[in-house]
């Protein structure tokens, strides 16, 4: 089973549509947890971090089930603007570790 | 507010050459990471280094790669006798502190010819 995994779909969605995006990870001692957001031949940019108790940018929210092992993100009233590829990453962190394991990502196209 | 600095933004190298990339983390963040990234693949931690020690390598190639994070200056990750197979995206990312949200910079994409 791979540390993290996601569907790389694509998601094609209309405009103004509600898409979710979930994220599996294989290791419970997982500390932090994250989505970024990648344009075509670009650095990955943080979007938001995850929490246990959730949390929320505009439209925007990010959820955590510790029981299950998974992070979700949910879209709502999708923009063309939002047509990116979305990245998840697990942090395990403690002695000497300290970085990041990504999912593929999962590519969202936003249509008109 | 500077972000994180990555040059060059591109790089070609014959194989055989050595490849020299460089980072500067934000202002005000003393931990650096960097990435690799493959085409069509995911984000690959390669190393992870503070001012002057090498914290954690476990995703750096035993050969021909090296990482350091001098007293002073940027970070620096070498390839030396690079081969067709290094081609890729190099990303680096910075945060405050160990656990913490990484920003990546803009990248340096070595095509080895």
């Amino acid at each position: 089973r791979k540390e993290v995994e996601q569907d790389p779909g694509p998601f094609n969605v209309p405009e103004g549509a509600t898409v979710a995006f979930n994220c599996t990870y294989s290791n419970s001692a997982s500390q932090s947890f994250f989505w970024y957001r990648q344009d075509c031949r670009k650095e990955p940019k943080l979007l938001m971090s995850v929490y246990s108790s959730g949390n929320e940018d505009g439209r925007f929210t990010a959820q955590l089930n510790r029981a299950s092992q998974y992070i979700s993100l949910l879209i709502r009233d999708s923009k063309l603007s939002d047509s990116a590829t979305y990245l998840c990453a697990v942090g395990n962190y403690g002695g000497s570790q300290g970085n990041l394991i990504f999912g593929k990502g999962t590519k969202l196209s936003v249509k008109p | 507010n500077a972000g994180v600095m990555q040059n060059p933004r591109h790089l070609v190298r014959r194989r055989g050459q050595e490849a020299r990339l460089r980072c500067s983390p934000m202002k005000g963040h003393s931990h650096v990471y960097w990435y690799r990234q493959l085409p069509e693949e995911g984000l690959k931690f390669m190393v992870y280094l503070q001012k002057e020690n090498i914290i954690d390598e476990s995703g750096m190639p035993k050969e021909r790669f090296s990482a350091e994070f001098p007293k002073e200056g940027p970070s620096i990750l070498r390839i030396q006798q690079v081969v067709r197979g290094d081609s890729a995206a190099y990303f680096c990312a910075s945060s405050p502190g160990q656990g913490l949200e990484q920003y990546f910079g803009p990248g340096t994409r070595l095509t080895v010819t």
